[in-house]
């Protein structure tokens, strides 16, 4: 059982590049998210999706997009990539609105650096 | 500012010692609380949650105690181990979404 996944595990980016987060789970989750680390603090929210065809912003939105074509997959897009994006990128997923009983599973995260 | 926050950044404990992580929230109309543990590369393992109508939850080794009164929580790991070396966060559940606190280092000592 894969859980969430994410691809690529590290990247390094210049300044004005874009790229696309992978974020995949098998689960049959309806919540997925997108969370940034940066060093020393906790997690913030980018975005988040109830289902399929439906995305919505979170804390820390600027710079980044979102889609959810399908259950499964819920990719991040930056654009014009910036050295503040330099960060951890965790993807999660839940069954229902994260809450009891409905635990958000994390992926293992991918490290973007932008120079 | 910050609705979710611990009270130390780092805790050192002797192997087989009890620990004890503490976090305040601000937001009084969170129903749902969430400890997760990161260790170093990886992303956050669940280790125990608790609904705001509770007061303690106990897991295996593990408690989450809950106050309302001074909106605190704390988790509370029995005979702690190496390999609970890690970053703890508490997180609180803004309708669907979670918020985390800073987190806090715990470090054992052989």
């Amino acid at each position: 059982n894969a859980g969430v996944t994410q691809t690529p595990k590290f990247r390094i980016l210049k300044i004005g590049q874009s790229m696309t987060l992978q974020c995949a789970q098998d689960m049959n989750h309806n919540y997925m998210y997108w969370y940034r680390q940066d060093p020393g603090m906790g997690l913030k929210l980018i975005y988040y999706s109830v289902g399929a065809g439906i995305t919505d912003k979170g804390e820390v939105p600027n710079g980044y997009n979102v889609s959810r074509s399908t259950t499964e997959d819920f990719p991040l897009r930056l654009e014009l990539a910036a050295p503040s994006q330099t960060s951890v990128y965790f993807c999660a997923s839940s069954y229902g609105q994260g809450s009891y009983g409905n635990t958000i599973y994390f992926g293992e995260g991918s490290w973007l650096t932008v120079v | 500012g910050e609705s979710v926050g611990l009270h130390l950044p780092t805790l050192s404990v002797q192997e087989g010692d009890n620990s004890i992580i503490n976090c305040a929230y601000s937001n009084s109309a969170s129903d749902y609380f969430i400890w997760y543990k990161q260790e170093s590369g990886k992303g956050p393992q669940f280790i125990i949650d608790i609904r705001s109508n509770m007061d303690k939850r106990q897991g295996q080794r593990v408690t989450v105690l809950l106050n309302k009164t001074v909106k605190h929580l704390s988790l509370q790991i029995a005979a702690t181990q190496p390999g609970d070396s890690a970053v703890y966060f508490c997180a609180e559940n803004i309708g669907p979404r979670l918020r985390f606190g800073a987190g806090t280092r715990l470090t054992v000592k052989p």
